[in-house]
């Protein structure tokens, strides 16, 4: 079965330092979200891309995180510098889509990056 | 701001007994109802998306039906078997530009009892 894959799977580092989360859409699917997870919040959509274009990246603190697209098979969420607070599960989906029908579409998970900023 | 409820947040049911939950949306600009099931340690598995008002979707043992009027869904499991304990999650989607982003809710946490 085609998978969405996320590197790395744990990571623990020091506040300050920079942190880079990579995921590989399923081949073929046009659409890419970062979620992240939290006891209080369950699941945030942070940003999302559609033919690698942003599309919304709303639920992003701006001043410290940063998702790009640099290619159709290579999303990546980074955090620069990190704080304790941005302690996490970060998941990465995929689906297919276009503007009108996306959101009838089922998205596909990776296993998430979790993340500990000590 | 939208929200998506669902009840209750925990369950434990004895193997073998049928259950239910529920999933409560804003009913305006309505556009889908999608639902995973998310195991311990794994990532989030699709199980439905519904988009249309009475539609039932099922999937073995588990069904789904959705009330797009009043904003609810409800997501049956009959005869529980250990293997279904999970967060079952709803999410929802908005009409229009943008209708990609799901809303999640917290879900329900099911623990089936052997």
């Amino acid at each position: 079965d085609a998978r969405v894959t996320q590197t790395p799977r744990h990571k623990v580092t020091e506040m300050g330092q920079e942190v880079t989360m990579r995921c590989q859409p399923i081949l073929g699917h046009n659409t890419v979200f970062w979620y992240r997870q939290t006891m209080m919040q369950g699941l945030e959509l942070l940003a999302y891309f559609r033919n690698r274009a942003p599309l919304d990246d709303s639920g992003m603190p701006k001043d410290r995180f940063s998702a790009e697209m640099p290619d159709a098979t290579l999303a990546t969420l980074k955090i620069q510098p990190s704080e304790p607070r941005d302690s996490a599960v970060y998941f990465c989906a995929s689906g297919l889509g276009d503007r009108v029908f996306s959101g009838g579409q089922p998205q596909h998970f990776g296993d998430g990056t979790r993340l500990s900023i000590l | 701001i939208l929200n998506v409820e669902q009840s209750p947040q925990s369950l434990h049911v004895q193997e073998g007994d049928s259950t239910n939950f529920t999933c409560s949306f804003p009913s305006s600009n309505f556009y889908a109802l999608h639902w995973y099931r998310w195991e311990t340690a794994k990532s989030p598995e699709a199980l439905f998306v519904m988009t249309l008002n009475g539609d039932e979707k099922k999937k073995g043992r588990i069904s789904a039906t959705l009330n797009t009027k009043e904003g609810y869904s409800y997501l049956y499991i009959k005869g529980s078997q250990p293997e279904d304990s999970a967060t079952y999650l709803c999410a929802f989607a908005i009409l229009g530009f943008g209708n990609e982003k799901l809303t999640f809710g917290t879900g329900t946490r099911l623990t089936i009892i052997p």
